[in-house]
């Protein structure tokens, strides 16, 4: 069955640190993954998406993403980490393949992202 | 207009009220979504409509009934509610998954904060 793994529910980064936050997925075929971010209180908003091609893919927001098949990965990474990037991170993986083809969005747990000053 | 808006967006009822969340998508869309989520839970679909037929409905009680008018709006009608039902309720709309060009990107509204006394 199809599914994303978020190994790490909760980080803490400091100011200018570099991050990354993991995400493995279990899918049958080629995967289409995203990374979405969620401020408090907020709805989700996507960050970056792989489809095909190049395996280092760039999002808004200084995020970048890199698909390693070998690995069933997708790792969100970021230089420089800013106070307002801490919010809670969602990795998903369209089910593209299901009987009924009803665009079913399969998320990870999330991780909750903390700056320190 | 934002992409995906949703009214509104903090509600609180008690257990006899009857209330509805809408949701609303200029993006033109064919197929809009309901998840749930509840604190430290992954996000829980609850109900899929592609032009305008629900087409997934992930077990979720009668207590909850959606309606989708036009391929713009989704509402959830909500009747003898439970505590536990308190969540954040996030709409999202998508290309039609049973499209060609489908990719399973998931454009969100901001959510609705429900909380049932």
């Amino acid at each position: 069955a199809q599914s994303v793994t978020q190994p790490d529910i909760h980080i803490t980064v400091s100011e200018g640190a570099s991050l990354e936050l993991r995400c493995n997925y279990s899918y049958g075929a080629t995967p289409y993954l995203f990374w979405y971010v969620q401020s408090p209180g907020q709805g989700l908003q996507l960050l970056l998406k792989y489809f095909s091609g190049d395996t280092l893919v760039q999002g808004i927001k200084g995020f970048e993403a890199e698909f390693k098949r070998s690995q069933s990965s997708f790792n969100l990474r970021k230089p420089s980490v800013h106070w307002s990037d801490a919010a809670e991170y969602f990795c998903a993986v369209a089910n593209l393949h299901g009987s009924s083809n009803t665009g079913k969005l399969i998320f990870g747990q999330g991780t909750t992202l903390q700056v320190k000053p | 207009e934002t992409g995906v808006t949703q009214t509104p967006r903090h509600l609180v009822m008690g257990m006899t009220n009857k209330k509805s969340l809408k949701c609303e998508q200029h993006l033109g869309h064919n197929a809009m979504y309901w998840y749930k989520q509840s604190a430290k839970k992954p996000l829980e679909l609850m109900f899929v409509y592609s032009l305008e037929e629900r087409v997934e409905n992930n077990s979720v009680p009668s207590r909850f009934s959606p309606e989708c008018p036009n391929s713009s709006h989704l509402f959830l009608h909500l009747h003898t509610l439970q505590p536990e039902d308190s969540a954040l309720y996030l709409c999202a709309s998508s290309q039609d998954p049973a499209g060609g060009t489908y990719t399973g990107e998931l454009f969100f509204g901001e959510g609705s904060r429900l909380t049932v006394l």
